[in-house]
Parts: structure tokens; C-alpha cells; sequence
């Protein structure tokens, strides 16, 4: 069981490029979600999905898009890529049944530095 | 305008002392608060979480206690040692069935031997 995944781990992108970054979940969880992470902002909802064929803005949508095909996988993509994407981006998912204590499982980030 | 706020950015404590990690919060419509716990290079960890119906919750060395009309919630580390240098997360939830989180900016631990 491996929890929630990431990949890649660290990229570099030049500004304008196209990246998509990938989430897998192997826990069955229903709901799922990708965060940025900025020194001194905490983390910060960018988009989310409560299940397979359904996806949501949160807080910080502008510049991503994203997609949920499969129920075990949440995509995020930045079409063309900008310095204020530079951050540490966090996935999370969430497990049927958790409407009340509302814990998410995270994956181990990925680091992106757009140049 | 942030609606969880950790004031502190920084902590640091001795070891077997305890440490008090402070969150405020300004929605009165949270339902659930939670702390998590992250390592550098680590995605974060929950670590324990408290009903809006409830003032306190207990998991070994960690206690959270919820100050509503306050709009505060505080996790106590009783004792504190070395491996639970990290930075806590506050979050709290808005409700409804997306279970959304909303995090605070984080506190960062240090626990000295």
C-alpha cells in the first residue's frame, strides 16, 4: 500500500513550458485534491475532485487545469508555465465515509522552479 | 483575508517541556479543526483533530483544546522531544460534503536535546 504519490519529484521548467504533474492514490478515496505550498502562505486548495469525472476550482485555480479520468489518479497541468508557479505542490486525497473527521493523506510534494 | 491564522512562526522548546502551538481562526461556521505535522522534503501527516462540538481531544502527548468563543484552538505537546521538531499546520474545515481544508501558515518546532 503505497499512500498517495507523486511524480515527479522536482522539475524545472523555462517559462511557457507545459508540464502535467501526476497524483495516484491506491486507498479507494473518493476525494482528491492539489495544493501549492509558498513560504509564509501555508497551503493553499488549488483545485479538487469528489470523484471520477468531477473536478472544482479552490483557492488559487489561475494558470492550472486539471483532470480526473480515473478514480485512482488526479492530473494537474500548467499550460504555459510562469515564475509565480515556482512552489512546492502538495496532492491529497480523502477516504470515503470521512465526512466527519474530513482527514486528507498527502503525497511527498513536488518541487517545481520555473525559470 | 487569512481565515486561519498561526501568529507564530516559531517555536522552540526544551526537550521533556511542554509545547504550546496556538491557532486562531475567524469563521464561525468551521466544523472541524485538525492538526498536521510536516518534516522537510515530506508531504504533511495528520496528526490529530477536534469536532467544533467538542473543547478538547487527547492522543497520547498531543491535546488539542478549542476555545470557540475565543475562536482559538491550541495543541499541547506533553513531553516534548526531539523528533517532534517539524512545522504544525493548523487547519480547519468549512463543512459540507467536499471536505475541503482550510490551513493555517504554520509554526515551525524545535526541540532541544
Amino acid at each position: 500500500n503505497a499512500g498517495v504519490t507523486q511524480t515527479p519529484k522536482f522539475r524545472v521548467l523555462k517559462t511557457g513550458q507545459s508540464m502535467t504533474l501526476l497524483c495516484a492514490q491506491d486507498m479507494n478515496h473518493e476525494y482528491m485534491y492539489w495544493y501549492r505550498q509558498d513560504p509564509g502562505m501555508g497551503l493553499r486548495l488549488i483545485h479538487y475532485s469528489v470523484g471520477e469525472g468531477t473536478t472544482a476550482k479552490g483557492e488559487v485555480p489561475d494558470g492550472y487545469n486539471v483532470s480526473r479520468l480515473k478514480k485512482q489518479n488526479f492530473l494537474l497541468g500548467l499550460e504555459s508555465a510562469a515564475p509565480s508557479q515556482t512552489s512546492v505542490y502538495f496532492c491529497a486525497s480523502s477516504p470515503p465515509g470521512d465526512r466527519v473527521r474530513k482527514t486528507q493523506y498527502f503525497g511527498p510534494g513536488t518541487r517545481l522552479l520555473v525559470l | 483575508d487569512q481565515q486561519v491564522k498561526q501568529n507564530s512562526p516559531s517555536l522552540s522548546v526544551q526537550e521533556g517541556r511542554i509545547s504550546i502551538l496556538n491557532c486562531d481562526y475567524t469563521n464561525s461556521m468551521f466544523d472541524y479543526f485538525l492538526w498536521y505535522k510536516k518534516y522537510p522534503a515530506e508531504g504533511p501527516t495528520f496528526l490529530i483533530s477536534i469536532s467544533s462540538i467538542k473543547d478538547k481531544n487527547e492522543d497520547g502527548r498531543f491535546t488539542v483544546f478549542l476555545n470557540k468563543s475565543a475562536k482559538h484552538l491550541s495543541l499541547h505537546i506533553v513531553p516534548s522531544q526531539p523528533g517532534d521538531s517539524a512545522v504544525y499546520f493548523c487547519a480547519a474545515s468549512e463543512g459540507g460534503a467536499t471536505n475541503k481544508l482550510i490551513f493555517g501558515t504554520g509554526t515551525l518546532l524545535a526541540v532541544q536535546p
